[in-house]
């Protein structure tokens, strides 16, 4: 049982390249979030899934797009990457119903020049 | 629009020397409060859930406490493992939206 996996670790990017970024879950929870972890900060959430082809906006979504077309899967993309998405990207998922805690992956350290 | 508000945003301790975290938080209908651990390079990992003001929680040397506006996070005779990020956040609302965070303690534990 490997909880929750990210996919890549760490990326470079340059300003206006696009990537996604993949988050896995084996855990068979219906919600999913991104969130975003910058110094001095703390974790804002991006965007989040309550189901397989749903999707929502949470705090911070400029600039990003998700999808989630597969259960246990949930994709981040960027478009056109820009500096101010340097960060470090964490993905979340969470059963239905209480408690509602949330299982963090080990996160992708991103990278934009 | 809910807060979290951690403090101290750092602390060192002598190993040993019991303390507390304090975590604030304006929130409108608390669906419950959250304490993670956060090591450099990794991803936060639950600690404990609290619901109801009075509740308390406990893991080895660590005892987590609810009340209506803050959450303490009391750690007892800590060792230099205990070192690491603590971050505490709020689910609130009807809906199935995100956690909102603190930004943290990063506590450390000298020999």
């Amino acid at each position: 049982n490997a909880g929750v996996t990210q996919t890549p670790k760490f990326r470079v990017l340059k300003t206006g390249q696009s990537m996604t970024l993949l988050c896995a879950q084996d855990m068979n929870h219906e919600y999913m979030y991104w969130y975003r972890q910058d110094p001095g900060m703390g974790l804002r959430l991006i965007h989040y899934s309550v189901g397989e082809g749903t999707t929502a906006k949470g705090e911070v979504p400029d600039g990003y797009n998700v999808s989630r077309l597969k259960k246990q899967n949930f994709l981040l993309g960027l478009e056109s990457a820009a500096p101010s998405q340097t960060s470090v990207y964490f993905c979340a998922s969470r059963r239905t119903g209480a408690p509602e805690t949330q299982y963090f992956g080990p996160g992708t350290r991103l990278l934009v020049l | 629009e809910d807060q979290v508000t951690q403090s101290p945003e750092a602390l060192r301790l002598q190993e040993g020397e019991s303390s507390s975290l304090n975590c604030s938080y304006t929130v409108s209908g608390l669906r419950g409060l959250f304490w993670y651990r956060q090591d450099p390079g990794k991803g936060p990992e639950f600690l404990f859930t609290l619901y109801s003001a009075g509740e308390e929680k406990e893991k080895e040397r660590l005892k987590a406490t609810l009340t209506k506006k803050e959450s303490f996070l009391h750690i007892t005779a800590p060792k230099p493992e205990d070192s690491a990020t603590y971050l505490c956040a709020s689910a609130s609302g009807g809906g199935a939206d995100g956690l909102t965070f603190g930004k943290g303690t990063h506590l450390i534990i000298q020999p």
